[in-house]
This record gives structure tokens, C-alpha cells and sequence, in this order.
């Protein structure tokens, strides 16, 4: 099974930051990278599909980078609803497995 | 609107069963590969199992496989999952979540969108 890890597993932010989120595989899934958003109660939604697509409605201060085993998620002018979890998971095998997620919250 | 609506959650003694739906509306949903995804408590996110739209073609977690089972009726717009033999570390919200896809001439890429509120499953004696 291919194994996902992210780094950091939680940040501290302020609005208006830029964060960085990565993304490690441990093998090379290609572009088959997706990132999700995760509030507490609410259904995850998709950010980014294929490594670097915006997800539909998705706004473009997120965007997606990387192929084989290492990626990023950007968020560039963190916003006060972007407070959240972000999971990476690769769609290039099953088990389609997500990483461990990385908490944003507010500094 | 594309909605996908989870129900059959509740509390269950270790050993025992349940069956959670997923009411699918708003698509074809016959068209489209679904799965199950769990979170537990203070967890991240756990895939556990999916099925094509024609039913040939179903995987499952290792940690699951052979207490779980996944299905579909296709003319209800309904995918299932049967949880038995349920175990404490089952305890978790469980998705349902569509498969999308975008395909080019050389790859298609595959992603879960949209996913439901979640039903919340409890084992616990």
C-alpha cells in the first residue's frame, strides 16, 4: 500500500499569511494527488485534484504542486473560513489512502 | 443539486451489526464509482471502501475486509454499507463520497467529490 505522510501535522496562522502544506508519498503516485478541506461537522471538499487543478468553485488563492512523491498545498492570504484540516490522499491505487492531515488554526 | 445524504448510524455492541445508506441525488448515479470513508474520533480520514457503478469492480480496507460489505441499488440511487462483527476502533463518522473524474487523451484523474455530512457509528458495550 502506498503511504501517505504531511508535514507539519498543525500550524499556527494569522489572516492574511501564506501557508505551506506538503505532501509525501511513499512511492511515486504521478500527478494522482488530491487535496481536502475538513471543518469539524461538515462534509470534506475537495481543493485540488490532479496535483495542481482547482477544484470547481475553489477560490485561487489555493493552489496545488508537485508529482511522483512530493507535493504542495499553498494558501496564499489565509482567510478566516480556511481555519481547518487539510488531508492530501492519492487516487493512483488502491487502497486510495489520505494522509494524516495537517491542522490550520488561528495565531 | 448534487447531494449525497448518509443515515443508519447509531450505537452498537462489540460483535455486532448495522447497515448505513447513502441516498444519492441530483446525478446519474449509476454512472459513478462511490465509496465509504470513516473518520474516528480525533482521527483523520480512512478510506474504506469502494464500488464501480456497475458493481464489478469493489475494494476494501484491509481493516475491514471480511466484516464489511459494501453494495448498491442503482435504481434506489442508494449505495450500503452491511458493518458486522463490529469491533470498538469501528467507532467513527462514516462519508459516503462520489468518485469524479477528468480525463485527458493520456491520464485520467480521479478524486471524491462530493461528499456527504456522515452518519456517526458508535460501538461500545
Amino acid at each position: 500500500d502506498i503511504q501517505m505522510t504531511q508535514s507539519p501535522s498543525s500550524l499556527s496562522a494569522s489572516v492574511g499569511d501564506r501557508v505551506t502544506i506538503t505532501c509525501r508519498a511513499s512511492e511515486s503516485v504521478s500527478s494522482d494527488l488530491n487535496w481536502y478541506q475538513h471543518k469539524p461537522g461538515k462534509a470534506p471538499e475537495v481543493l485540488i485534484y490532479g496535483a495542481s487543478t482547482l477544484g470547481g468553485g475553489v477560490p485561487s488563492r489555493f493552489s496545488g504542486s508537485g508529482s511522483g512523491t512530493d507535493f504542495t498545498l499553498i494558501i496564499d492570504g489565509l482567510q478566516p473560513e480556511d481555519f481547518a484540516t487539510y488531508y492530501c490522499q492519492q487516487s493512483f491505487r488502491n487502497p486510495r489512502s489520505f494522509g494524516p492531515g495537517t491542522k490550520v488554526d488561528i495565531k | 443539486e448534487v447531494q449525497l445524504v448518509e443515515s443508519g448510524g447509531g450505537l452498537v455492541k462489540p460483535g455486532g451489526s448495522l447497515r448505513l445508506s447513502c441516498a444519492a441525488s441530483g446525478f446519474t448515479f449509476s454512472t459513478y464509482a462511490m465509496n465509504w470513508v470513516r473518520q474516528a474520533p480525533g482521527k483523520g480520514l480512512e478510506w474504506v471502501s469502494s464500488i464501480s457503478g456497475s458493481t464489478t469492480y469493489i475494494h476494501y480496507a484491509d481493516s475491514v475486509k471480511g466484516r464489511f460489505t459494501i453494495s448498491r441499488d442503482n435504481a434506489k440511487s442508494s449505495l450500503y454499507l452491511q458493518l458486522n462483527s463490529l469491533r470498538v476502533e469501528d467507532t467513527a463518522v462514516y462519508f459516503c463520497a462520489r468518485t469524479s473524474d477528468y480525463c485527458t487523451s493520456t491520464t485520467c484523474y480521479r478524486w471524491f467529490d462530493p461528499w456527504g455530512q456522515g452518519t456517526l457509528v458508535t460501538v461500545s458495550s
